[in-house]
């Protein structure tokens, strides 16, 4: 099951910088989309999400944006900070409500 | 913050073993699932739960699972004779009552090991 991808397993950033971290999907009757994040031993942890009738939305330091013509969602983090460092889930929701997850990418934020 | 809670955070069980993972959500919603990781994976549904009754199950929620919510806070994922290859990270979750759209919750999960 691939219907969400993200194809980088991790991302190395240094501290200030942005983190951009990507998911695409196959599916465009997926109409709405969510990023959570993991750090080691806890549970995932909602961050920011997004309604396929928007291109953007923002929230602090993070801003996901989807380009729906090419199935793709990106996450942005500006600026990045050592306590960012987690896995990212990019995760998309049906309207049937259960969560579709891609397989996550590690970030790791250098100081 | 309210918050999900699992129990217990790891479980050793035999193989053929019934086991019961237990959930306490978040007390205002509503709605309520069940994941599981295994490892190296993708994080997988499995069911979710509205109204006392299932509302969706995957392929993977075969006859050896259940789910129940025996009283007004407890939601327990039961597996009846356990596989080595049920071995994973279970995750349970919860969300408002309202739009399909609201933020799913999670608890920190129960580290399922199968012997």
């Amino acid at each position: 099951d691939q219907q969400v991808k993200q194809n980088s397993p991790s991302l190395s950033v240094q501290e200030g910088r942005i983190s951009i971290l990507n998911c695409d999907y196959t599916n465009s009757m997926f109409d709405y989309f969510l990023w959570y994040k993991k750090y080691p031993a806890e549970g995932p942890t909602f961050l920011i999400s997004i309604s396929s009738i928007k291109d953007k939305n923002e929230d602090g330091r993070f801003t996901v944006f989807l380009n729906k013509s090419a199935k793709h969602l990106s996450l942005h983090i500006v600026p990045s900070q050592p306590g960012d460092s987690a896995v990212y889930f990019c995760a998309a929701l049906p309207e049937a409500g259960k969560l579709i997850f891609g397989q996550g990418t590690t970030l790791q934020v250098k100081p | 913050e309210p918050e999900v809670t699992q129990t217990p955070s790891h479980q050793v069980t035999q193989m053929g073993q019934e086991v019961i993972l237990r959930c306490v959500p978040i007390s205002n919603h509503l709605y309520f699932y069940w994941y599981r990781q295994i490892l190296g994976q993708k994080v997988e549904f499995l069911v979710s739960f509205y109204n006392n009754e299932i509302s969706e199950k995957s392929e993977i929620f075969d006859d050896q699972f259940s789910v129940e919510r025996p009283d007004g806070s407890n939601f327990t994922l039961k597996i009846r004779s356990t596989k080595l290859e049920d071995s994973a990270m279970y995750f349970c979750a919860s969300r408002n009552p309202g739009q399909y759209n609201q933020p799913q919750h999670f608890g920190d999960g129960t580290r399922l090991s199968i012997l």
